[in-house]
């Protein structure tokens, strides 16, 4: 199986805080994803990356950035913590191709205070 | 932007009844679709996906897609409390990343 394994479950960090998401996945997927999932929001698209050192911008970049160095990590950054970017951050990765669904981490419920 | 309906919920229904969740998209050449589902505190999971209009069975899950009315939805049998759980509809944006575009989920409560 799949696995995509997100270094934290539970993170609080304080406001102003330079904050580092860790993301591993073990299947040499080409395409890797950010999101934050909201009550009521759903899941928003942060950033993604098909290839190594590329990203593109999803929905909801601004306070973000994102790093990929390896083909089977993608890390998530946020500059400045801020408190309403508490949430649930979620990574995935996926094959190259519109046939293929993701497969998600379990998550890392960050709390900024 | 692409949009995915799904109505919100929470959809009850007793225990061994078929529970039918639903969702619209926009994007009119979309072409792959995908449901996943979301305990409570956990991340979503991939349960079924289609590709071709009709109906697609994987044990008591039925995917059922009809692209000309671009809609797409998802039926559990003898649905149990285990199911209860959010439902999310994806839909693919066809280009090579891969984006998936998903709805804001079904919640789903099925009652012993």
């Amino acid at each position: 199986d799949v696995k995509v394994t997100q270094s934290s479950r539970y993170l609080v960090k304080r406001t102003g805080e330079k904050v580092f998401l860790e993301c591993v996945q073990d299947m040499d997927h080409e395409n890797m994803f950010w999101y934050r999932q909201d009550p009521g929001l759903g899941l928003r698209l942060i950033y993604f990356s098909y290839d190594v050192k590329m990203k593109e911008k999803g929905d909801i970049p601004e306070g973000y950035s994102v790093s990929r160095e390896k083909k089977e990590r993608f890390s998530l950054i946020l500059e400045s913590a801020s408190t309403n970017q508490t949430s649930m951050y979620l990574c995935a990765s996926s094959i190259q191709g519109h046939y293929y669904g993701y497969t998600f981490g379990s998550g890392t419920r960050l709390t900024v205070v | 932007q692409k949009e995915v309906e799904q109505n919100s919920g929470p959809l009850s229904v007793p225990e061994g009844a078929i529970a039918s969740l639903n969702c619209t998209y926009s994007d009119r050449v979309s072409q792959s679709f995908f449901w996943y589902r979301q305990y409570s505190g956990k991340s979503p999971e991939l349960i079924m996906s289609i590709y071709s209009n009709g109906d697609k069975e994987d044990g008591r899950f039925t995917a059922q897609l009809n692209k000309a009315s671009q809609y797409v939805s998802l039926l559990i049998r003898d649905s149990q409390p285990s199911d209860s759980a959010t439902y999310l509809c994806a839909v693919s944006d066809q280009t090579g990343a891969n984006n998936l575009f998903f709805g804001t989920g079904t919640r789903l409560t099925v009652i012993p």
